[in-house]
């Protein structure tokens, strides 16, 4: 069966500092992995998407890696800001088929 | 980037009634649209594929004919969640994919009373 899982369910950090959020995945076969954010309220927003052969890729302050070898990756948040405060979801692909992690809460405090 | 926009952003609704939510694409066509439900705290859980021109495809639970889906054009499909009850209320997303990745509308906040 094909899985995603996130850790931590939920982190608080202050503003300023970095953060790694984990994905760990079960999804064959693999297409690609995606990076989105949600704030409450609202659909998700993609950061980040990496195939096979990518192991890393960025967008502003958010740093994704992936190492399809033990099927993990990683979003790496740098200098976090208030509003980042919101979910993070991995989604990994397989074919068409989206698989949804459940996401990280993350709260960013002054 | 590729927008998407649904309609209403929230609708509160009597039981019984029959509630209709929006999802276009705004800058491209999307042959497939795809509607998604997410309970609190919950990750989105996908509904069913929308097919332009054809019938949809339902994911495994979920009753067709409670939740008709119509995509009658390549920038619009529509969700519409017949005799609608409190546990239908959750939050509706639709997202659509002009190349290889989903763009996701803003949700559909729906809460039945």
């Amino acid at each position: 069966k094909n899985q995603v899982e996130q850790s931590p369910q939920s982190l608080i950090i202050l503003e300023g500092k970095n953060c790694t959020l984990q994905c760990n995945y079960t999804v064959s076969p693999f297409s690609n992995l995606r990076w989105y954010k949600q704030d409450t309220g609202r659909g998700p927003v993609s950061l980040t998407i990496m195939t096979f052969s990518e192991n890393t890729k960025s967008n502003g302050r958010y740093t994704a890696t992936l190492d399809a070898d033990t099927k993990q990756s990683s979003l790496h948040i740098t200098a976090s800001q208030l509003s980042d405060s919101a979910s993070y979801i991995c989604v990994v692909t397989a074919t068409s088929k989206l698989t949804f992690g459940t996401g990280t809460r993350l709260q960013v405090t002054l | 980037g590729a927008v998407v926009s649904q309609h209403p952003s929230w609708v509160i609704c009597k039981s019984g009634t029959s509630v209709k939510i929006e999802c276009r694409s705004l800058d491209f066509q999307a042959t497939t649209m795809f509607w998604y439900r997410q309970f609190p705290k919950q990750s989105l859980m996908l509904m069913a594929t929308s097919n332009e021109g054809s019938k949809a495809t339902y994911e495994q639970g979920v009753e067709k004919d409670k939740f008709l889906i119509n995509h009658a054009s390549l920038t619009l499909s529509t969700l519409t969640v017949t005799s609608a009850h409190p546990e239908d209320s959750s939050f509706y997303i639709c997202s659509a994919s002009p190349a290889h990745e989903q763009f996701f509308g803003p949700g559909t906040r729906l809460t039945v009373l």
